[in-house]
């Protein structure tokens, strides 16, 4: 198993401008989660899903907006960047749904660059 | 909602010695504390977790112990090595005890520095 993936890898964008950040798990996890890292701040939860189908916000979403048509894909996109949303983005997954199956497993992270 | 503090934001300690990073939560509802491991320029990974019906945890060099009465858990290093210098982050969620369980939001502390001196 590739477990989490996630592209790009690294991006630079300019103010104003879109993107989307890709994240794909082949462990069929129920559970999806994005954050993002900012320096001494740990992690925030911008969104999360509990299946396909199925989306909901967590601490920090303004900016952002996701969606999850298919159990493996959990797409983040950034509508109009902005320099606040420079930092490093994670994608993790979990099975979520039977005890003793919390464990996230973390992709390698997107690291975005807003100028 | 939950919060997570993390004591101290960076520890050093010489190669051999102990290391002992302590977090605080505020949900006494939450059942679910595990440990992510941080190197530098690496995504997250788990390192040991406990849930709350137990007291302590040990996998080799490593221990986590809880105390549910004044809600803090701590993670206990022994004979330091060099690699385990890295980011250690802290987190606690209600996660699941049955099949029915809610989500597993996790909250995350601020993460500690933890440098191991050769």
């Amino acid at each position: 198993n590739a477990g989490v993936t996630q592209t790009p890898k690294f991006r630079i964008l300019k103010i104003g401008q879109s993107m989307t950040l890709q994240c794909t798990q082949d462990m069929n996890h129920n559970y999806m989660y994005w954050y993002r890292q900012d320096p001494g701040m740990g992690l925030k939860l911008i969104y999360y899903s509990v299946g396909a189908g199925i989306t909901d916000k967590g601490e920090v979403p303004n900016g952002y907006n996701v969606s999850r048509s298919t159990t493996e894909d959990f797409p983040l996109r950034l509508e109009l960047a902005a320099p606040s949303q420079t930092s490093v983005y994670f994608c993790a997954s979990s099975y979520g749904r039977w005890g003793g199956r919390e464990t996230q497993y973390f992709g390698p992270g997107t690291r975005l660059l807003v100028l | 909602g939950e919060n997570v503090e993390q004591h101290p934001s960076t520890l050093s300690v010489q190669e051999g010695d102990s290391a002992v990073i302590k977090c605080t939560y505020s949900d006494s509802a939450s059942n679910y504390f595990p440990w992510y491991k941080q190197e530098l320029g690496k995504r997250p990974q788990l390192i040991i977790d406990i849930r709350s019906n137990v007291g302590e945890k040990k996998d080799q060099r490593i221990a986590v112990t809880l105390n549910k009465t004044a809600k803090h858990f701590s993670l206990h290093i022994t004979e330091t090595q060099p690699e385990d210098s890295a980011v250690y982050f802290c987190a606690a969620t209600l996660g699941h005890l049955n099949y029915t369980g809610a989500n597993s939001k996790l909250t995350f502390g601020k993460g500690i520095t933890l440098s191991v001196r050769p």
